[in-house]
Protein backbone atom coordinates (compact mmCIF):
# COMPACT_ATOMS: atom_id res chain seq x y z
CA UNK A 1 0.00 0.00 0.00
CA UNK A 2 0.93 3.56 -0.68
CA UNK A 3 2.82 5.75 2.11
CA UNK A 4 1.45 9.20 2.41
CA UNK A 5 3.53 12.11 3.86
CA UNK A 6 2.52 15.63 4.28
CA UNK A 7 3.78 18.52 5.55
CA UNK A 8 2.83 20.76 7.52
CA UNK A 9 1.56 18.73 9.78
CA UNK A 10 -0.17 21.74 11.36
CA UNK A 11 0.35 25.27 10.93
CA UNK A 12 -1.27 28.39 12.67
CA UNK A 13 -2.04 31.24 10.28
CA UNK A 14 -2.52 34.81 10.25
CA UNK A 15 -5.89 35.57 7.87
CA UNK A 16 -4.88 37.29 4.24
CA UNK A 17 -1.85 34.50 3.96
CA UNK A 18 -1.14 31.72 2.09
CA UNK A 19 -0.21 28.33 3.05
CA UNK A 20 0.95 25.38 0.41
CA UNK A 21 1.08 21.75 1.55
CA UNK A 22 2.90 19.06 0.14
CA UNK A 23 1.94 15.52 -0.89
CA UNK A 24 4.64 12.88 -1.04
CA UNK A 25 3.74 9.52 -1.68
CA UNK A 26 6.46 6.43 -1.79
CA UNK A 27 5.44 4.97 -5.00
CA UNK A 28 4.07 6.76 -8.78
CA UNK A 29 0.27 7.08 -8.78
CA UNK A 30 -1.94 7.86 -11.30
CA UNK A 31 -4.77 9.83 -9.50
CA UNK A 32 -3.91 12.00 -6.29
CA UNK A 33 -6.87 13.78 -4.60
CA UNK A 34 -7.26 16.63 -1.88
CA UNK A 35 -9.70 16.62 0.41
CA UNK A 36 -11.40 19.57 3.19
CA UNK A 37 -12.30 18.00 6.48
CA UNK A 38 -13.93 20.95 8.55
CA UNK A 39 -13.76 20.84 12.33
CA UNK A 40 -16.14 17.77 13.47
CA UNK A 41 -17.20 17.07 9.86
CA UNK A 42 -17.03 14.38 7.46
CA UNK A 43 -14.49 15.30 3.86
CA UNK A 44 -15.01 16.62 1.54
CA UNK A 45 -13.30 16.49 -2.59
CA UNK A 46 -11.78 19.42 -3.18
CA UNK A 47 -9.92 18.61 -6.54
CA UNK A 48 -8.09 16.16 -8.15
CA UNK A 49 -4.61 16.18 -9.00
CA UNK A 50 -3.60 15.46 -12.28
CA UNK A 51 0.11 15.09 -13.69
CA UNK A 52 1.43 17.70 -16.02
CA UNK A 53 -1.81 19.36 -16.41
CA UNK A 54 -4.62 21.79 -14.51
CA UNK A 55 -6.59 20.33 -11.79
CA UNK A 56 -9.98 19.13 -12.04
CA UNK A 57 -12.03 21.22 -9.54
CA UNK A 58 -15.21 20.22 -7.60
CA UNK A 59 -18.63 22.43 -7.54
CA UNK A 60 -17.65 25.04 -4.36
CA UNK A 61 -14.06 25.27 -5.21
CA UNK A 62 -11.50 27.67 -7.47
CA UNK A 63 -8.67 27.45 -8.73
CA UNK A 64 -7.74 30.73 -7.56
CA UNK A 65 -8.25 29.95 -4.09
CA UNK A 66 -6.99 26.42 -4.03
CA UNK A 67 -4.17 26.38 -6.69
CA UNK A 68 -2.72 22.64 -7.19
CA UNK A 69 0.38 21.31 -8.55
CA UNK A 70 0.90 18.12 -9.81
CA UNK A 71 4.55 18.00 -11.23
CA UNK A 72 5.27 14.39 -11.19
CA UNK A 73 3.47 10.77 -10.21
CA UNK A 74 4.53 10.89 -6.60
CA UNK A 75 4.19 14.77 -5.38
CA UNK A 76 1.33 17.36 -5.31
CA UNK A 77 1.10 20.37 -3.45
CA UNK A 78 -2.38 22.30 -2.62
CA UNK A 79 -2.16 25.95 -1.80
CA UNK A 80 -4.76 28.05 0.37
CA UNK A 81 -4.97 31.16 -0.66
CA UNK A 82 -6.03 34.29 1.24
CA UNK A 83 -6.96 32.50 4.30
CA UNK A 84 -9.75 33.09 6.35
CA UNK A 85 -10.88 31.84 9.55
CA UNK A 86 -13.60 29.41 7.37
CA UNK A 87 -10.63 28.28 5.84
CA UNK A 88 -9.55 26.23 9.13
CA UNK A 89 -9.65 22.42 8.68
CA UNK A 90 -7.94 19.66 8.06
CA UNK A 91 -6.73 19.47 4.46
CA UNK A 92 -5.88 15.80 2.95
CA UNK A 93 -4.25 14.12 0.47
CA UNK A 94 -5.34 11.17 -0.87
CA UNK A 95 -4.16 8.42 -3.91
CA UNK A 96 -6.13 5.34 -5.04
CA UNK A 97 -4.26 2.14 -5.08
CA UNK A 98 -6.22 -0.25 -7.73
CA UNK A 99 -3.96 -2.85 -7.04
CA UNK A 100 -5.21 -2.84 -3.37
CA UNK A 101 -8.01 -4.50 -1.46
CA UNK A 102 -10.06 -7.74 -2.22
CA UNK A 103 -12.26 -6.47 -4.75
CA UNK A 104 -9.08 -4.48 -6.54
CA UNK A 105 -11.82 -1.90 -7.29
CA UNK A 106 -9.83 1.01 -5.80
CA UNK A 107 -9.29 1.77 -2.34
CA UNK A 108 -8.53 5.24 -1.55
CA UNK A 109 -5.25 5.58 1.10
CA UNK A 110 -4.71 8.72 2.67
CA UNK A 111 -2.01 10.99 4.77
CA UNK A 112 -2.41 12.05 7.95
CA UNK A 113 -3.77 15.32 7.06
CA UNK A 114 -2.57 18.61 7.76
CA UNK A 115 -4.38 21.15 10.25
CA UNK A 116 -4.66 24.27 8.88
CA UNK A 117 -6.02 26.84 11.90
CA UNK A 118 -6.71 30.60 10.83
CA UNK A 119 -6.70 33.40 13.22
CA UNK B 1 -28.14 16.03 -4.14
CA UNK B 2 -26.24 12.80 -3.62
CA UNK B 3 -25.68 12.25 -0.28
CA UNK B 4 -24.78 9.57 2.12
CA UNK B 5 -25.95 9.74 5.94
CA UNK B 6 -25.69 8.19 8.81
CA UNK B 7 -28.19 7.47 12.01
CA UNK B 8 -26.30 7.73 14.41
CA UNK B 9 -23.54 10.37 15.27
CA UNK B 10 -21.95 9.04 18.38
CA UNK B 11 -22.40 5.14 19.75
CA UNK B 12 -21.49 3.86 22.86
CA UNK B 13 -20.28 0.14 23.15
CA UNK B 14 -19.50 -1.90 26.60
CA UNK B 15 -15.78 -3.51 25.40
CA UNK B 16 -16.54 -6.86 24.25
CA UNK B 17 -19.99 -6.05 22.86
CA UNK B 18 -20.82 -6.24 18.97
CA UNK B 19 -21.20 -2.39 17.55
CA UNK B 20 -23.24 -1.79 14.43
CA UNK B 21 -22.63 1.25 12.50
CA UNK B 22 -24.96 2.05 9.99
CA UNK B 23 -25.30 4.16 6.81
CA UNK B 24 -27.95 5.05 4.26
CA UNK B 25 -26.47 6.31 0.57
CA UNK B 26 -29.00 8.06 -1.81
CA UNK B 27 -27.17 6.59 -5.12
CA UNK B 28 -28.73 3.56 -6.34
CA UNK B 29 -26.19 3.31 -8.95
CA UNK B 30 -23.22 3.35 -6.72
CA UNK B 31 -21.50 0.27 -7.06
CA UNK B 32 -18.21 0.16 -4.49
CA UNK B 33 -18.80 1.36 -0.84
CA UNK B 34 -16.10 1.46 1.74
CA UNK B 35 -15.41 1.90 5.44
CA UNK B 36 -13.26 3.83 6.82
CA UNK B 37 -11.56 4.25 10.45
CA UNK B 38 -9.90 7.55 11.63
CA UNK B 39 -8.52 7.86 14.73
CA UNK B 40 -7.57 11.88 16.65
CA UNK B 41 -4.91 13.47 14.74
CA UNK B 42 -4.89 10.79 12.28
CA UNK B 43 -6.01 9.88 8.48
CA UNK B 44 -8.56 7.92 7.46
CA UNK B 45 -7.43 4.42 7.31
CA UNK B 46 -9.23 1.48 4.82
CA UNK B 47 -11.33 -1.36 6.69
CA UNK B 48 -13.07 -3.28 4.24
CA UNK B 49 -14.98 -2.75 0.73
CA UNK B 50 -18.04 -4.22 -0.73
CA UNK B 51 -19.36 -4.28 -3.93
CA UNK B 52 -22.45 -3.68 -4.69
CA UNK B 53 -23.14 -7.35 -6.57
CA UNK B 54 -22.67 -8.74 -3.07
CA UNK B 55 -24.61 -8.35 -0.01
CA UNK B 56 -22.34 -9.33 3.14
CA UNK B 57 -18.21 -9.42 3.36
CA UNK B 58 -16.63 -10.42 6.21
CA UNK B 59 -12.89 -9.73 7.37
CA UNK B 60 -10.95 -9.54 10.41
CA UNK B 61 -13.78 -9.22 12.94
CA UNK B 62 -15.61 -6.74 10.88
CA UNK B 63 -18.70 -7.33 8.41
CA UNK B 64 -20.38 -5.22 6.39
CA UNK B 65 -23.85 -5.53 5.10
CA UNK B 66 -25.39 -3.91 2.06
CA UNK B 67 -29.27 -3.83 1.55
CA UNK B 68 -29.22 -2.38 -1.99
CA UNK B 69 -33.23 -2.13 -1.78
CA UNK B 70 -33.18 0.29 0.95
CA UNK B 71 -29.81 1.52 -0.01
CA UNK B 72 -28.24 0.79 3.79
CA UNK B 73 -24.84 -0.23 4.84
CA UNK B 74 -23.77 -1.15 8.04
CA UNK B 75 -20.39 -2.37 9.76
CA UNK B 76 -20.02 -4.89 12.36
CA UNK B 77 -16.95 -5.25 14.68
CA UNK B 78 -17.33 -8.06 16.56
CA UNK B 79 -16.17 -8.15 20.52
CA UNK B 80 -15.21 -4.56 20.17
CA UNK B 81 -11.84 -3.29 21.71
CA UNK B 82 -10.76 -0.06 23.41
CA UNK B 83 -8.16 0.61 20.04
CA UNK B 84 -11.83 0.32 18.21
CA UNK B 85 -12.47 4.19 19.31
CA UNK B 86 -12.80 6.09 16.40
CA UNK B 87 -14.84 7.88 14.11
CA UNK B 88 -16.26 5.87 11.44
CA UNK B 89 -17.06 7.12 7.83
CA UNK B 90 -19.00 5.28 5.07
CA UNK B 91 -18.07 6.02 1.42
CA UNK B 92 -19.93 5.18 -1.50
CA UNK B 93 -18.55 5.57 -5.24
CA UNK B 94 -21.28 6.95 -7.45
CA UNK B 95 -19.50 6.68 -10.83
CA UNK B 96 -17.53 3.35 -11.06
CA UNK B 97 -13.68 4.19 -11.49
CA UNK B 98 -13.81 7.79 -11.07
CA UNK B 99 -12.40 7.49 -7.68
CA UNK B 100 -14.76 10.24 -6.62
CA UNK B 101 -15.67 9.18 -3.31
CA UNK B 102 -19.21 10.45 -1.17
CA UNK B 103 -18.35 10.52 2.62
CA UNK B 104 -20.95 10.28 5.04
CA UNK B 105 -20.81 12.58 8.10
CA UNK B 106 -19.23 10.11 10.29
CA UNK B 107 -20.32 8.00 13.62
CA UNK B 108 -18.29 8.57 16.50
CA UNK B 109 -17.70 4.69 18.81
CA UNK B 110 -17.14 5.11 22.39
CA UNK B 111 -15.69 1.72 23.95
CA UNK B 112 -16.74 1.77 27.39
CA UNK B 113 -14.36 -0.05 30.00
Amino acid sequence: SAVISQKPSRDICQRGTSLTIQCQVDSQVTMMFWYRQQPGQSLTLIATANQGSEATYESGFVIDKFPISRPNLTFSTLTVSNMSPEDSSIYLCSVEDRAGGYLNTGELFFGEGSRLTVL
Amino acid sequence: GESVGLHLPTLSVQEGDNSIINCAYSNSASDYFIWYKQESGKGPQFIIDIRSNMDKRQGQRVTVLLNKTVKHLSLQIAATQPGDSAVYFCAEMPTSGTYKYIFGTGTRLKVLA
